[in-house]
């Protein structure tokens, strides 16, 4: 079954360096791959998606690459602040559409 | 004008009583989702809806009944609740399968439910 690897301990970085984080998955050739943020007690939020065919996807301060031959992402956050931290998560969509599968996330902390 | 709202956010309950959490999208979306998460942070996928009709169950016990009166809402009801059942649920929402570019999930702030 698919499977989906997060670095499951947590992040600490100082404001203003650059955060990043990794997502491996293995048994998939996904089309596109997500990133999500998750604040406590509340529900992930969208971030960004990149396509199989797109090495690379920026947003703001977000980057996010692609290596379909690693079967990696890695998720860049410039200029860190500590408004970013919280939780990133990576998701992959099933081939036949309507099961969205979760890496288990890692815990950014950004300090001040 | 929340997007995607559950109710309740809290819910704390005796092991065999039923229960239920409504959930409720306005942003139009055909496809609707129920994602356990359980203490060690991981969301994990057990029903998926597209237009009413259940299209993924995610070999969920058959304690846990999903239902979709109509595109813009998923329930789910769950019967003889146990110990195991203790987690938060989060209901989302996409526009078709979710395999399509423009079709990020959008979630609700979860129910966390509380067995004892």
């Amino acid at each position: 079954s698919q499977k989906i690897e997060q670095n499951s301990e947590a992040l600490n970085i100082q404001e203003g360096k650059t955060a990043t984080l990794t997502c491996n998955y293995t048994n998939y050739s996904p089309a596109y791959l997500q990133w999500y943020r998750q604040d406590p007690g509340r529900g992930p939020v969208f971030l960004l998606l990149i396509r199989e065919n797109e090495k690379e996807k920026r947003k703001e301060r977000l980057k996010v690459t692609f290596d379909t031959t690693l079967k990696q992402s890695l998720f860049h956050i410039t200029a860190s602040q500590p408004a970013d931290s919280a939780t990133y998560l990576c998701a992959l969509d099933y081939t036949g559409g309507f099961k969205t599968i979760f890496g288990a996330g890692t815990r950014l902390f950004v300090k001040a | 004008d929340t997007a995607v709202s559950q109710t309740p956010k809290y819910l704390v309950t005796q092991m065999g009583n039923d229960k239920s959490i409504k959930c409720e999208q306005n942003l139009g979306h055909d496809t609707m989702y129920w994602y356990k998460q359980d203490s060690k942070k991981f969301l994990k996928i057990m029903f998926s809806y597209n237009n009413k009709e259940l299209i993924i169950n995610e070999t969920v016990p058959n304690r846990f009944s999903p239902k979709s009166p109509d595109k813009a809402h998923l329930n789910l009801h769950i019967n003889s609740l146990e110990l195991g059942d203790s987690a938060v649920y989060f209901c989302a929402s996409s526009q078709g399968s979710g395999a399509s570019y423009n079709s990020p999930l959008h979630f609700g702030n979860g129910t966390r439910l509380t067995v004892t």
